[in-house]
């Protein structure tokens, strides 16, 4: 089945830890995102990446680094600068503008 | 100018009736509307999407009606279902390949 994978579905991060969530796809899209969920806030977009090796910031992108070295991964690392990490982190993709996004199952995390 | 607003925040309707969610938004820019549904510790998922040269597009029992001079788009739900209880967002996007999501509207369909 095509789709994307999301993992871990939970994750822990300790004070000053940075942790990398992970997005894998099999759709053969250009396009890649990811976006943070907050109770009431709908979803904001982190980073986004139009094609490999290339990604721009989103609206809410410090504390947060991506890479793009392959077609169907972008993964997402949460830095120990962003200080609200706390949140429910959605990986999506596409073919490209005015196509529409296909969404992972999504990653919870949580500080200990 | 890149918000898109979006009523209500929830929402409570009997089984069998209509569901009713509004969207606003202001850059003109914005060419394409799509909806979402997502369930609890789920992906959204695409629903249904709408381009501005029609002014409705229906798919079985959802229906996105769209007013381009007030700016506005809303998802009608018909017949709603025990089923249908989730959360909504309606979305807006243009050439670029950023969408700007609406806040949500938690849906909940009593049997």
């Amino acid at each position: 089945d095509g789709g994307i994978t999301q993992s871990p579905k939970y994750l822990f991060r300790k004070e000053g830890q940075n942790v990398t969530l992970s997005c894998e796809q099999n759709l053969n899209h250009d396009a890649m995102y990811w976006y943070r969920q907050d109770p009431g806030q709908g979803l904001r977009l982190i980073y986004y990446s139009q094609i490999v090796n290339d990604f721009q910031k989103g609206d809410i992108a410090e504390g947060y680094s991506v890479s793009r070295e392959k077609k169907e991964s972008f993964p997402l690392t949460v830095t120990s600068a962003q200080k609200n990490p706390t949140a429910f982190y959605l990986c999506a993709s596409s073919q490209g503008a005015w196509q529409p996004q296909h969404f992972g199952d999504g990653t919870r995390l949580s500080i200990l | 100018q890149q918000q898109v607003k979006q009523s209500p925040q929830s929402l409570i309707v009997q089984k069998g009736g209509i569901s009713i969610i509004n969207c606003a938004y202001e850059n003109t820019a914005f060419d394409y509307f799509p909806w979402y549904q997502q369930f609890p510790g789920k992906g959204p998922a695409l629903l249904i999407a709408i381009r501005p040269d029609v002014s409705e597009k229906k798919e079985g029992r959802f229906t996105i009606s769209f007013n381009k001079s007030a700016k506005q788009f809303s998802l009608h739900i018909m017949d709603s279902q025990p089923g249908d209880s989730a959360t909504y967002f309606c979305a807006a996007s243009g050439r670029t390949y950023k969408y700007i999501f609406g806040t949500g509207t938690r849906l909940k369909v009593l049997a």
